[in-house]
Protein backbone atom coordinates (compact mmCIF):
# COMPACT_ATOMS: atom_id res chain seq x y z
CA UNK A 1 0.00 0.00 0.00
CA UNK A 2 1.25 3.51 -0.78
CA UNK A 3 2.30 5.45 2.05
CA UNK A 4 2.89 9.07 2.18
CA UNK A 5 5.17 11.07 5.01
CA UNK A 6 5.51 14.33 5.60
CA UNK A 7 8.59 15.83 7.71
CA UNK A 8 8.72 17.93 9.67
CA UNK A 9 4.97 17.49 11.09
CA UNK A 10 5.32 21.33 12.88
CA UNK A 11 7.25 24.08 11.58
CA UNK A 12 7.88 27.95 12.95
CA UNK A 13 9.49 30.46 10.86
CA UNK A 14 10.21 34.04 10.83
CA UNK A 15 8.38 36.35 8.42
CA UNK A 16 10.99 36.43 5.24
CA UNK A 17 12.29 33.35 5.39
CA UNK A 18 12.71 30.78 2.83
CA UNK A 19 11.10 27.34 3.67
CA UNK A 20 11.02 23.76 2.34
CA UNK A 21 8.31 21.38 3.41
CA UNK A 22 8.89 17.67 2.70
CA UNK A 23 6.67 14.89 1.07
CA UNK A 24 7.98 11.30 0.61
CA UNK A 25 6.08 7.98 -0.80
CA UNK A 26 7.00 4.82 -0.80
CA UNK A 27 5.87 3.41 -4.29
CA UNK A 28 7.31 5.55 -7.05
CA UNK A 29 4.49 3.98 -9.97
CA UNK A 30 2.52 7.15 -8.91
CA UNK A 31 0.55 9.68 -12.13
CA UNK A 32 1.18 12.79 -10.47
CA UNK A 33 1.31 14.45 -6.96
CA UNK A 34 -1.08 17.49 -5.38
CA UNK A 35 0.03 20.01 -3.09
CA UNK A 36 -2.81 21.22 -1.02
CA UNK A 37 -3.28 24.55 1.52
CA UNK A 38 -5.51 23.70 4.65
CA UNK A 39 -6.74 26.66 7.07
CA UNK A 40 -8.12 25.66 10.70
CA UNK A 41 -11.93 23.74 10.04
CA UNK A 42 -11.53 24.57 6.54
CA UNK A 43 -11.35 22.36 3.27
CA UNK A 44 -8.22 21.60 0.79
CA UNK A 45 -6.95 24.29 -1.34
CA UNK A 46 -4.79 22.84 -4.83
CA UNK A 47 -1.74 24.69 -4.41
CA UNK A 48 0.21 22.34 -7.19
CA UNK A 49 -0.33 19.76 -9.44
CA UNK A 50 3.01 17.84 -10.82
CA UNK A 51 2.12 15.09 -13.51
CA UNK A 52 4.34 12.16 -13.86
CA UNK A 53 6.18 13.21 -16.46
CA UNK A 54 7.23 16.36 -14.43
CA UNK A 55 9.77 17.71 -12.28
CA UNK A 56 8.47 20.55 -11.07
CA UNK A 57 5.54 23.20 -10.92
CA UNK A 58 6.07 26.83 -10.32
CA UNK A 59 3.39 29.36 -9.09
CA UNK A 60 4.08 32.34 -7.84
CA UNK A 61 6.33 32.16 -4.80
CA UNK A 62 5.79 28.53 -4.55
CA UNK A 63 7.92 25.71 -6.55
CA UNK A 64 7.34 22.15 -5.86
CA UNK A 65 9.90 19.20 -7.35
CA UNK A 66 9.38 16.00 -7.43
CA UNK A 67 11.92 13.03 -8.39
CA UNK A 68 9.93 10.00 -8.52
CA UNK A 69 13.33 7.17 -8.62
CA UNK A 70 13.95 8.40 -4.75
CA UNK A 71 10.29 9.07 -4.08
CA UNK A 72 10.04 12.65 -2.71
CA UNK A 73 8.95 15.89 -3.29
CA UNK A 74 9.24 19.13 -2.13
CA UNK A 75 7.68 22.49 -1.68
CA UNK A 76 9.43 25.35 -1.54
CA UNK A 77 7.95 29.02 -0.47
CA UNK A 78 9.92 31.98 -1.33
CA UNK A 79 9.83 34.75 0.88
CA UNK A 80 7.34 33.41 3.67
CA UNK A 81 4.11 35.65 4.79
CA UNK A 82 2.27 35.62 8.09
CA UNK A 83 -0.41 34.48 5.78
CA UNK A 84 1.18 31.69 4.72
CA UNK A 85 0.61 29.90 7.93
CA UNK A 86 -1.87 26.80 7.79
CA UNK A 87 -1.19 23.00 7.14
CA UNK A 88 0.06 21.94 4.12
CA UNK A 89 -0.33 18.06 2.75
CA UNK A 90 0.79 16.40 -0.18
CA UNK A 91 -1.19 13.94 -2.09
CA UNK A 92 -0.01 11.59 -4.57
CA UNK A 93 -2.51 9.52 -7.12
CA UNK A 94 -1.13 5.52 -7.46
CA UNK A 95 -0.70 4.34 -11.40
CA UNK A 96 -3.99 2.45 -11.49
CA UNK A 97 -5.79 3.70 -8.92
CA UNK A 98 -8.42 6.32 -8.91
CA UNK A 99 -7.74 8.09 -5.84
CA UNK A 100 -5.43 10.36 -3.79
CA UNK A 101 -3.38 8.98 -0.72
CA UNK A 102 -2.22 11.61 1.33
CA UNK A 103 0.27 12.69 3.86
CA UNK A 104 -0.56 13.78 7.44
CA UNK A 105 0.71 17.38 6.90
CA UNK A 106 3.10 19.77 7.60
CA UNK A 107 1.52 23.05 10.17
CA UNK A 108 3.42 26.17 9.16
CA UNK A 109 3.67 28.88 11.74
CA UNK A 110 5.12 32.21 9.83
CA UNK A 111 5.82 34.91 12.42
CA UNK A 112 5.54 38.41 11.97
CA UNK B 1 -15.05 29.96 -10.63
CA UNK B 2 -14.92 26.69 -10.18
CA UNK B 3 -16.49 24.99 -6.99
CA UNK B 4 -17.68 21.60 -4.96
CA UNK B 5 -20.20 22.81 -2.76
CA UNK B 6 -21.53 20.95 0.19
CA UNK B 7 -24.69 21.82 1.97
CA UNK B 8 -23.52 22.32 5.27
CA UNK B 9 -20.90 23.69 7.13
CA UNK B 10 -21.67 22.53 10.82
CA UNK B 11 -23.97 19.70 11.42
CA UNK B 12 -24.70 18.48 15.28
CA UNK B 13 -27.19 15.68 15.07
CA UNK B 14 -28.30 12.61 17.68
CA UNK B 15 -27.13 9.16 17.89
CA UNK B 16 -29.30 6.77 16.17
CA UNK B 17 -30.46 9.39 13.52
CA UNK B 18 -30.07 9.09 9.76
CA UNK B 19 -27.48 11.49 8.38
CA UNK B 20 -27.57 12.87 4.42
CA UNK B 21 -24.27 14.79 3.53
CA UNK B 22 -24.56 16.90 0.15
CA UNK B 23 -22.07 17.60 -2.08
CA UNK B 24 -22.55 19.19 -5.75
CA UNK B 25 -20.20 20.02 -8.04
CA UNK B 26 -20.30 22.32 -11.22
CA UNK B 27 -16.84 21.23 -13.56
CA UNK B 28 -18.61 17.77 -15.45
CA UNK B 29 -16.20 16.01 -13.31
CA UNK B 30 -16.76 12.23 -13.75
CA UNK B 31 -15.14 10.80 -9.81
CA UNK B 32 -16.26 12.30 -6.62
CA UNK B 33 -15.02 11.15 -3.20
CA UNK B 34 -16.13 11.54 0.18
CA UNK B 35 -13.05 11.54 2.83
CA UNK B 36 -13.40 12.14 6.89
CA UNK B 37 -10.38 14.09 8.12
CA UNK B 38 -9.27 13.31 12.06
CA UNK B 39 -6.77 14.65 14.26
CA UNK B 40 -3.80 12.21 14.10
CA UNK B 41 -5.47 9.95 11.09
CA UNK B 42 -4.61 11.95 8.32
CA UNK B 43 -7.35 11.81 5.76
CA UNK B 44 -9.36 8.27 4.92
CA UNK B 45 -10.83 8.01 1.99
CA UNK B 46 -14.95 6.70 2.71
CA UNK B 47 -16.49 5.88 -0.98
CA UNK B 48 -15.90 7.30 -4.56
CA UNK B 49 -17.74 7.23 -7.27
CA UNK B 50 -16.57 7.36 -11.11
CA UNK B 51 -20.16 7.46 -12.77
CA UNK B 52 -23.66 8.05 -12.23
CA UNK B 53 -25.11 4.76 -10.25
CA UNK B 54 -21.87 3.71 -9.84
CA UNK B 55 -19.72 3.47 -6.37
CA UNK B 56 -16.57 2.05 -5.33
CA UNK B 57 -15.68 1.64 -0.85
CA UNK B 58 -13.05 2.99 -0.09
CA UNK B 59 -10.82 2.24 2.84
CA UNK B 60 -13.55 2.95 6.16
CA UNK B 61 -16.87 2.32 4.63
CA UNK B 62 -18.22 0.36 7.43
CA UNK B 63 -21.33 2.70 8.85
CA UNK B 64 -21.96 4.34 5.81
CA UNK B 65 -23.33 4.48 2.19
CA UNK B 66 -23.17 6.84 -0.74
CA UNK B 67 -25.75 7.77 -3.80
CA UNK B 68 -25.31 9.42 -6.93
CA UNK B 69 -28.14 9.76 -8.63
CA UNK B 70 -26.81 12.85 -11.36
CA UNK B 71 -23.62 13.33 -12.28
CA UNK B 72 -23.27 16.76 -10.13
CA UNK B 73 -24.11 15.52 -6.95
CA UNK B 74 -22.78 12.74 -4.55
CA UNK B 75 -24.27 12.01 -1.24
CA UNK B 76 -22.67 10.11 1.87
CA UNK B 77 -25.44 8.54 3.95
CA UNK B 78 -24.88 7.69 7.31
CA UNK B 79 -27.41 4.80 8.50
CA UNK B 80 -27.15 5.47 11.92
CA UNK B 81 -24.98 7.98 13.06
CA UNK B 82 -22.70 7.08 16.36
CA UNK B 83 -20.42 9.26 18.21
CA UNK B 84 -17.39 7.59 16.20
CA UNK B 85 -18.44 9.39 13.19
CA UNK B 86 -17.72 12.88 14.71
CA UNK B 87 -15.64 13.98 12.16
CA UNK B 88 -14.92 16.72 9.39
CA UNK B 89 -16.21 15.20 5.80
CA UNK B 90 -14.57 16.72 2.86
CA UNK B 91 -15.96 15.89 -0.96
CA UNK B 92 -13.93 16.21 -3.61
CA UNK B 93 -14.07 15.59 -7.62
CA UNK B 94 -12.32 15.48 -10.34
CA UNK B 95 -11.99 14.31 -14.21
CA UNK B 96 -11.83 10.71 -15.09
CA UNK B 97 -7.94 9.73 -15.70
CA UNK B 98 -4.95 10.26 -12.88
CA UNK B 99 -3.61 13.55 -15.09
CA UNK B 100 -6.24 15.57 -13.30
CA UNK B 101 -5.84 17.71 -10.21
CA UNK B 102 -8.59 17.01 -7.45
CA UNK B 103 -10.90 19.69 -6.42
CA UNK B 104 -12.13 19.88 -2.85
CA UNK B 105 -14.99 21.56 -1.18
CA UNK B 106 -14.97 23.40 2.26
CA UNK B 107 -15.94 20.66 4.49
CA UNK B 108 -18.67 19.42 7.18
CA UNK B 109 -18.11 19.33 10.91
CA UNK B 110 -20.66 16.59 12.16
CA UNK B 111 -20.71 16.59 15.74
CA UNK B 112 -22.76 13.31 17.03
CA UNK B 113 -23.97 13.80 20.08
Amino acid sequence: KQEVTQIPAALSVPEGENLVLNCSFTDSAIYNLQWFRQDPGKGLTSLLLIQSSQREQTSGRLNASLDKSSGRSTLYIAASQPGDSATYLCAVIKTGANNLFFGTGTRLTVIP
Amino acid sequence: DVKVTQSSRYLVKRTGEKVFLECVQDMDHENMFWYRQDPGLGLRLIYFSYDVKMKEKGDIPEGYSVSREKKERFSLILESASTNQTSMYLCASSFLGAGYGYTFGSGTRLTVV
